[in-house]
């Protein structure tokens, strides 16, 4: 595997289910992202981990909750969601923080039904 | 805060002909530019970044970007689009105090026959 991958893909989920996104970098990044992309609207940046720690949380709602194991992984766990929150969520990685260019996996594509 | 804004929704063009997009950014200090592309149903790739230096950048796919401090912009263009530059195409701008790109709500480009 290359650059940056996510799984699933794609997600179905009802609001009382709970799942979980995956992100691995593979480029010996030290920093990783989480973005939501919604149809008409600019990315959001929802959460950084810097070297495992997070150091960015975009007043997220609490039914979404972030885990960086180590440096390659990254998850998105969820819960009681709401239709809204259907998306693509975007997870992207970068050597360092401030100013360095972000390299971004293909997306899950996140359906709340 | 930096922000940009990217003014034009969608464009239109006809295979072979020059392409330019347009962006504008807010930033008191010297920024990181970036632009980006995103198939359908894909991640964002990096097409090409200003970091500092040489105010006219080359990129992958036979792009070249334009810093224009006085103008605050930096225009993305391509002498002669293929079929397969039909894509969204987004702005973001870093800065040196902390981790967030803001990006753009994205041009579309639409590559006639």
């Amino acid at each position: 595997e290359t650059g940056v991958t996510q799984t699933p893909r794609h997600l179905v989920m009802g609001m009382t289910n709970k799942k979980s996104l995956k992100c691995e970098q593979h480029l010996g990044h030290n920093a990783m992202y989480w973005y939501k992309q919604s149809a008409k609207k600019p990315l959001e940046l929802m959460f950084v981990y810097s070297l495992e720690e997070r150091v960015e949380n975009n007043s997220v709602p609490s039914r979404f909750s972030p885990e960086c194991p180590n440096s390659s992984h990254l998850f998105l766990h969820l819960h009681t969601l709401q239709p809204e929150d259907s998306a693509l969520y975007l997870c992207a990685s970068s050597q360092g923080g401030t100013g360095y260019e972000q390299y971004f996996g293909p997306g899950t594509r996140l359906t709340v039904t | 805060a930096q922000s940009v804004t990217q003014p034009d929704i969608h464009i239109t063009v006809s295979e072979g002909a020059s392409l330019e997009l347009r962006c504008n950014y807010s930033y008191g200090a010297t920024p990181y530019l970036f632009w980006y592309v995103q198939s359908p149903g894909q991640g964002l790739q990096l097409l090409l970044k200003y970091f500092s230096g040489d105010t006219l950048v080359q990129g992958i796919k036979g792009f070249e970007a334009e810093f224009k401090r006085s103008q605050s912009s930096f225009n993305l263009r391509k002498p002669s689009v293929h079929w397969s530059d039909a894509a969204e195409y987004f702005c973001a701008v870093g800065t040196s105090n902390d981790y967030k790109l803001s990006f753009g709500a994205g041009t579309t480009v639409t590559v006639r026959a």
